[in-house]
């Protein structure tokens, strides 16, 4: 089982559209999760980090659930700009201290006129 | 202020020379990592740095590939007697400390020949 999960999708969906992604992790020692958008062809970019607590930017929430291991992002009147690969990251605390970076392999999204 | 940068942004070389991929975080970052993406691949860890600790080279898929940082900041990718296998598109990322958000550089398109 990989260490992070995403459905690979593609998600096809109308502009104004509500779309929701999942990544679950199988990690318990999981300890920092962030969601990044990847345009075709450009590097990652920081979306947001998610809290335990919820966190919201415009129109973008995220939210996290340690019980069920999972991470979800919810993006509600969807632009033709949030066309892209999402990326689900997570943090994995390790007993030297240090930590371990997985990244999902990502959910396209393709919003359409 | 200024982000991560990467030179070159693309490389070409022959099968068996050895390149040099460089690397310049974000001032004042004290964690630095490298992964590499092949065409339509998700993200492959490969090391990273955190401050003077040893680096974590467990992502590395050779012992052809070796990394270095100079003073806490600057990092330099080395490929030795490159393979085709190794075309890919190599990012860096530079975080405040392990576990925070990355942010990543354009990366270097490396297409081995």
């Amino acid at each position: 089982r990989k260490e992070v999960e995403q459905d690979p999708g593609p998600f096809n969906v109308p502009e104004g559209a509500t779309v929701a992604f999942n990544c679950t992790y199988s990690n318990s020692a999981s300890q920092s999760f962030f969601w990044y958008r990847q345009d075709c062809r450009k590097e990652p970019k920081l979306l947001m980090s998610v809290y335990s607590s919820g966190n919201e930017d415009g129109r973008f929430t995220a939210q996290l659930n340690r019980a069920s291991q999972y991470i979800s992002l919810l993006i509600r009147d969807s632009k033709l700009s949030d066309s892209a690969t999402y990326l689900c990251v997570v943090n994995i605390g390790r007993g030297t201290g240090g930590f371990k970076t997985i990244f999902g392999a990502g959910t396209r999204l393709f919003v359409k006129a | 202020g200024a982000g991560v940068s990467q030179s070159p942004s693309n490389k070409v070389t022959e099968k068996g020379k050895d390149v040099e991929l460089r690397c310049d975080p974000i001032s004042g970052h004290t964690a630095l990592y490298w992964y590499r993406q092949s065409l339509g691949q998700g993200l492959e860890f490969l090391i990273y740095f955190q401050g003077n600790s040893a680096p974590d080279k467990s992502g590395l898929p050779s012992d052809r590939f070796s990394a270095e940082r100079t003073g806490g900041s600057v990092s330099t990718l080395t490929i030795q007697r490159t393979q085709q296998e190794d075309s890919a598109v190599y990012l860096c990322a530079s975080s405040w400390k392990t576990a925070y958000e990355q942010y990543f550089g354009p990366g270097t398109r490396l297409t081995v020949t």
